[in-house]
Formats: structure tokens, sequence, C-alpha cells
């Protein structure tokens, strides 16, 4: 089967950091994605790992864990635009289904 | 950013109505798809084409009936939707399937009365 979870919401500070967390448990593993989409709007790519690891992008930072089916994606500085959902993707190459995605994390930013 | 897009952004319809939905990419891509996303609810992936190639998730109603008449357009036609059809239709396209970072429009915003 194919399992993402992802919490439903965090709240943080405005100029803080924060760490939103991705379990998977899926047949098969080739990537996992973040994508972040503001209300109304596309979701947009933000990172991919699919090696142990962190992969460092400005403000946002991705990890990986493929032991322990676990990543997560770092948000430092935190800015108001930054209040948004944030979706986690897994690519199982064992599906039928390119990318399975949790069901997102809406983050809100607060002054 | 303009490399998908879709049309119409909003669409409110009646259960017996025909509709369609309209996706383009601009980025050169062989592989797009339909997502439906409902609020609390994963992306769920409805189709994917690949080229000449459709994928299709065998729990989609037949009363959405995806086209792909080249490797930049995709449709999705509607008919005698249900009110639990509402919810934001996201086109997505990729490099190939299953292979590379999908890019997604801006949806559209289905209502079905």
């Amino acid at each position: 089967g194919q399992n993402i979870d992802q919490p439903t919401e965090m709240t943080a500070t405005e100029g803080a950091i924060v760490q939103i967390n991705c379990t998977y448990q899926t047949s098969g593993f080739n990537g996992l994605f973040w994508y972040q989409q503001h209300a109304g709007e596309a979701p947009t790519f933000l990172s991919y790992n699919v090696l142990d690891g962190l992969e460092e992008k400005g403000r946002f930072s991705s990890f990986l864990s493929r032991s322990k089916g676990y990543s997560y994606l770092l948000l430092k500085e935190l800015q108001m635009k930054d209040s948004a959902s944030y979706l986690c993707a897994v690519r199982d190459p064992s599906g039928n289904t390119p990318l399975v995605f949790g069901k997102g994390t809406r983050l809100s930013v607060i002054a | 950013e303009t490399g998908v897009t879709q049309t119409p952004r909003h669409l409110v319809m009646g259960m017996t109505n025909k509709k369609s939905l309209k996706c383009e990419q601009h980025l050169g891509h062989n592989a797009m798809y339909w997502y439906k996303q409902s609020a609390k609810k994963p992306l769920e992936l409805m189709f994917v084409y690949s080229l000449e190639e459709r994928v299709e998730n065998n729990s989609v109603p037949s009363r959405f009936s995806p086209e792909c008449p080249n490797s930049s357009h995709l449709f999705l036609h509607l008919h005698t939707l249900q009110p639990e059809d509402s919810a934001l239709y996201l086109c997505a396209s990729s490099q190939a399937r299953g292979t590379d970072t999908q890019y997604f429009g801006p949806g559209t915003r289905l209502t079905v009365l």
C-alpha cells in the first residue's frame, strides 16, 4: 500500500524556524518531493531528495532518511508570505501513480 | 509563471451540463496529468498521458473523459457530474512520465450544483 503522513496544520512566528515532517510507507521509492501551494494557486516545486541527507536551497532545506521513511522541510527566517500548504509527495515506481501525495500541511505564519 | 495554463479558472455547472476543462503546457514536456484536489484530501491522480499512452486511474468515473490531441494540450470533458465532484482540478506536466518534476497549472475551481 501507499501512505503519506504529515501534520494537518502548523503555526509559527515571523522570523522563526519551522520543521514540517513527512513519513511515508510505499511499496517502492524513487524520490521525495516538497511542493508549496498558496490558497487558490498551483502547487510549485520546492525540493527533491532521492539520497539520504540534507538539501539546502536558500531559506528552505529538505532532509531525507530512506531507512526511516522520513523527510522534513525546514523553513528558516519565516516570512508572512510563507503561509501556505506544503505538500509531501513520494515517487513510487512500483505503482500506477507516478507521484503519491500527502494531504498537505497548512502553515500559518503570525506576527 | 505561465508554463502550464488552464481555462477556465472557475466553472459552475448543473448536473445535466456538459463542459470541458482545457490545459496547455509551454514547456516542451511529453507527459501531462489531471489531478483532483478536494478539501482535506490528498491530491488524487485522475489521468496520465505520455506521448500516445494513457494511464488511467481505475477509480475515475466515466463521467470524466480525458483527451490529449497532442503533447501540449490536454482536455477533461465533463458530463452529468455530481455535487461531490466539486473540487479544484489541476493539470500538470513533466518531461517524462514518472521520472521528472511535475509542474502544475493554476487549476480550475469547479462547482457542481
